[in-house]
């Protein structure tokens, strides 16, 4: 079964809209959770969480991680043109080397 | 500034061939990895390192294997290339057990 799922898995918005996206996770020994946007080419990497109910915020984006209901959002702001990617969640566990990825969610952000 | 770089962005192989995809990274990470991207489905990993010489199976091995001979080089080796393993393979490096990876720019791999 997934241990990381992402949804919405595709999403249309308007520039100027404000999106939630959002990662769940089921596994035994959480140690972080990192979002990451991809363009065309490599992920980016945008925030790791590891605390409960801590915002972290970069301009437009925010994220957040619920560690008792074992989920994370990923909030856009303002949306722009620019914004359409790939964003994606992964999870690290256990002994902090193996990182599991969800299936990402894909942005559109139209004008 | 970081790099991880891929030997090749784009590859077409013929089923059976073998097929190497080369990853240096230049920031003395312990830890790297080898990805497989296909639409739908996220990163799923095909193969880890920690160490030189050291390496660990991820969820999808099966017709992959891997070597690490020197700290800053991770090979991914396809031995009989097969139709199904067409995709993008993300490589990626990280210091061991902290922080973010950091992503090579990718290798699409095309079997016919």
């Amino acid at each position: 079964e997934d241990k990381v799922v992402q949804s919405p898995l595709s999403l249309v918005v308007h520039e100027g809209d404000t999106v939630t996206l959002n990662c769940s996770y089921e596994v035994t020994n959480f140690r972080s959770l990192l979002w990451y946007k991809q363009e065309k080419k490599a992920p980016t990497f945008l925030f790791m969480l590891t605390s409960s109910g801590i915002e972290k915020k970069s301009g437009r984006l925010s994220s957040i991680l619920d560690k008792k209901e074992l989920f994370s959002i990923l909030n856009i702001t303002a949306t722009q043109t620019g914004d359409s990617a790939i964003y994606l969640c992964a999870v690290e566990e256990g002994a902090g080397n193996m990182l599991t990825f969800g299936g990402g969610t894909r942005l559109m952000v139209k004008p | 500034d970081v790099k991880v770089t891929q030997s090749s962005r784009y590859l077409v192989k013929r089923t059976g061939e073998k097929v190497f995809l080369e990853c240096v990274q230049d920031m003395d990470h312990e830890n790297m990895f080898w990805y497989r991207q296909d639409p739908g489905l996220g990163l799923r990993l095909i193969y880890f390192s920690y160490d030189v010489k050291m390496k660990e199976k991820g969820d999808i091995p099966e017709g992959y294997s891997v070597s690490r001979e020197k700290k800053e080089r991770f090979s991914l080796i396809l031995e009989s290339a097969s139709t199904n393993q067409t995709s993008m393979y993300l490589c990626a490096s990280r210091r061991l057990a902290a922080g973010e990876l950091f992503f090579g720019e990718g290798s699409r791999l095309t079997v016919l």
